[in-house]
């Protein structure tokens, strides 16, 4: 398995609290990702990195903020959560292929929780 | 964006072929087509990438006709611990505009 950890693996936090998450990768790999995936629902990206300092947003991304400071940490903030924020959040991880493909790698997700 | 369209749901019986079709009518010319799986609790897991015909690794075969509209997930001699929910995924390099459909969920019966 690509080495990738997330931390907190779950949370707890009340509504209009910050938040933090972290990813955390050992691969070296260049793009980085943040998901989320909520009951019944697919992953939709919303954030992601394709280097040091250089992030966009993704499908979902109102709400979030993401900085990466150094190759291996991706971090996620959510500002003032809210309740909507409750999900599951994946990290990702990829790398150019040869022929211009790529292969995502995930983390073992972190579940949130906001009362 | 290229959406996907998939089952919502399949059975199937250990030892079975199962076969999944994706469709993308509005693939991108430079697009790959990715399948993932994911099991409860855990995070997606890659399967098998094609950009055309017909791809094979050590545990399913991709076929994508000539016109890449749609493509086919073929997982062979399936068993209990192949339930799970597979997406198609269509996107460019890197992954930045791929969209994860609400996939398809399988469920292989002993």
């Amino acid at each position: 398995d690509a080495g990738i950890t997330q931390s907190p693996r779950h949370k707890v936090t009340e509504t209009g609290t910050p938040v933090t998450l972290r990813c955390h990768q050992t691969e070296n790999h260049r793009y980085m990702y943040w998901y989320r995936q909520d009951p019944g629902h697919g992953l939709r990206l919303i954030h992601y990195s394709y280097g040091v300092k250089d992030t966009d947003k993704g499908e979902v991304s109102d709400g979030y903020s993401v900085s990466r400071s150094k190759t291996e940490d991706f971090l996620l903030t959510l500002e003032s959560a809210t309740s909507s924020q409750t999900s599951v959040y994946f990290c990702a991880i990829s790398e150019r292929l040869a022929g211009d493909s790529y292969e995502q790698y995930f983390g073992p997700g972190t579940r949130l929780t906001v009362t | 964006l290229a959406k996907t369209t998939q089952p919502i749901s399949m059975d199937s019986y250990e030892g079975q072929e199962v076969n999944i079709t994706c469709s993308h009518n509005n693939i991108a010319t430079n697009d790959y087509i990715t399948w993932y799986q994911q099991f409860p609790s855990q995070g997606p897991r890659f399967i098998i990438q094609g950009y055309k015909t017909k791809v094979t690794n050590e545990v399913a075969s991709l076929f994508i006709p000539a016109d890449r509209k749609s493509s086919t997930l073929s997982l062979p001699r399936v068993s209990l611990s192949d339930t799970a929910v597979y997406y198609c995924l269509v996107g460019d390099t890197g992954g930045f505009k791929t969209i994860f459909g609400a996939g398809t969920r399988l469920f292989v019966k002993a």
